[in-house]
């Protein structure tokens, strides 16, 4: 099993510039979520999603958009890229949720520059 | 104001010896408390979950311990090994909520 896979690795983007950060897992969970990772911060949940079709707002949402069209993918899509939005970003997934015990698996992560 | 904190900020032990990292949260209702392990450039990998009944836990050579009543808890490590240099990341979960809340993580490095 490939776990939790992120794509890209890296990425430095323009000011206003768009992209998608794409995320897949092969373990069937229905729970998958979005956090970023500042420096000297603790991670900061951006979206998530308890399912297929189903998706909510984090704690940081603004900037950020996802889909939930399949059980194994949950793309971040970054509109009008700002120099604020320069993080690691990690995608996660789990079989219950987190406020149960299902243990999170994380990718490993993408590191992305606004310039 | 659900936080959670972590002491020390960054910790540099030799090869061999035994350390313990500290948890302090004040989030509530609470449901369970993480100890995560992140290598450098690395997503974080779980080590142990503890729910509100459980005061220990063990994996390996990590042993967390959990107090609820005073919202404390600790990670100890045993015969420290370079590869333990790494952030640990004390993540505690409110109930009825799926939001986690992370601490800040303990940089801890190993030397020998």
């Amino acid at each position: 099993n490939a776990g939790v896979t992120q794509t890209p690795k890296f990425r430095i983007l323009k000011i206003g510039q768009s992209m998608t950060l794409q995320c897949a897992q092969d373990m069937n969970h229905n729970y998958m979520y979005w956090y970023r990772q500042d420096p000297g911060m603790g991670l900061k949940l951006i979206y998530y999603s308890v399912g297929a079709g189903i998706t909510d707002k984090g704690e940081v949402p603004n900037g950020y958009n996802v889909s939930r069209s399949t059980t194994e993918d949950f793309p971040l899509r970054l509109e009008l890229a700002a120099p604020s939005q320069t993080s690691v970003y990690f995608c996660a997934s789990s079989y219950t949720s987190g406020k149960n015990t299902g243990e999170l698996f994380f990718g490993e992560g993408s590191r992305l520059t606004v310039l | 104001k659900n936080q959670v904190e972590q002491s020390p900020q960054s910790l540099i032990i030799l090869e061999g010896k035994n350390c313990t990292l500290q948890c302090n949260y004040t989030v509530s209702p609470f449901s369970n408390l993480r100890w995560y392990k992140q290598d450098t450039g690395r997503g974080p990998v779980s080590l142990t979950i503890m729910t509100f009944s459980e005061n220990t836990k063990s994996n390996g050579r990590y042993t967390a311990t959990l107090d609820a009543d005073t919202k404390q808890s600790s990670l100890h490590i045993t015969a420290s090994q370079l590869s333990d240099s790494a952030s640990y990341i004390c993540v505690v979960s409110p109930s009825g909520a799926n939001n986690l809340f992370f601490g800040t993580g303990t940089r801890l490095t190993v030397i020998p």
